[in-house]
């Protein structure tokens, strides 16, 4: 059974960091590209990162270019994203999911919530 | 980056009846990258439909999706109660792997 299971949320001041970890199993993880999704409270699904299978290619959304850092350690079967400079509006409960050309995201975390508050 | 418009923003229908939801493209997307999820209160989105229209494992026939270019349709054609809940469209060709902003459908 593929598990998907985020952890490192919580409560960070404004300009705080925070790291997010995914662990996977039931599925070989090297074999897949990993995105972060992400959806602020009673807001809509926003797609913020992904890396190839081997880490080797990387994407961020405009939103959070150049403060975080997706990365994966594939002998941990494990996704990670590094966040910095936090801001009001990067809170959000954050997915991680794992990618397929053609079903997209058939497996997703349930998430782990970041609030940012003084 | 290609924006995804959904519509209605909320459906109100009865359990039995049929419910159209519609999404658009700012530019043409392959029908091989276009994806629909639903998603329930403190639940992660469910994949539904993927290609336009195929439906994921386990997912029942009475979802079903079709649509090219720009216009795409999810089509629920009976309303089962555990059908209420909010759906996104996806286009997952290019980054940013963008989304709709969702079409609540909700009890009448």
């Amino acid at each position: 059974e593929v598990q998907l299971v985020e952890s490192g949320g919580g409560l960070v001041q404004p300009g705080g960091s925070l790291r997010l970890s995914c662990a996977a199993s039931g599925f070989t993880f090297s074999n897949y590209a990993m995105h972060w999704v992400r959806q602020a409270p009673g807001k809509g699904l926003e797609h913020v990162s992904a890396i190839t299978q081997r880490g080797t290619s990387t994407f961020y959304s405009d939103s959070v270019k150049g403060r975080f850092t997706i990365s994966r350690d594939n002998s941990k079967n494990t996704l990670y994203l590094q966040m910095g400079s936090l801001r009001a509006d990067d809170m959000a409960v954050y997915h991680c999911a794992r990618f397929d050309p053609v079903t997209a995201y058939e497996y997703w975390g349930q998430g782990t919530l970041v609030t940012v508050s003084s | 980056e290609i924006v995804l418009t959904q519509s209605p923003g909320t459906l109100s229908l009865s359990p039995g009846e049929r419910a159209t939801l519609s999404c658009t493209a700012s530019q043409t997307i392959s029908s091989t990258y276009l994806a629909w999820y639903q998603q329930k209160p403190g639940q992660a989105p469910r994949l539904l439909i993927y290609g336009a229209s195929s439906r994921a494992t386990g997912i029942p026939d009475r979802f079903s999706g079709s649509g090219s270019g720009t216009d795409f349709t999810l089509t629920i054609s009976r309303l089962e109660p555990e059908d209420f809940a909010v759906y996104y469209c996806q286009q997952y060709s290019i980054s940013p792997r963008t989304f709709g902003q969702g079409t609540k459908v909700e009890i009448q």
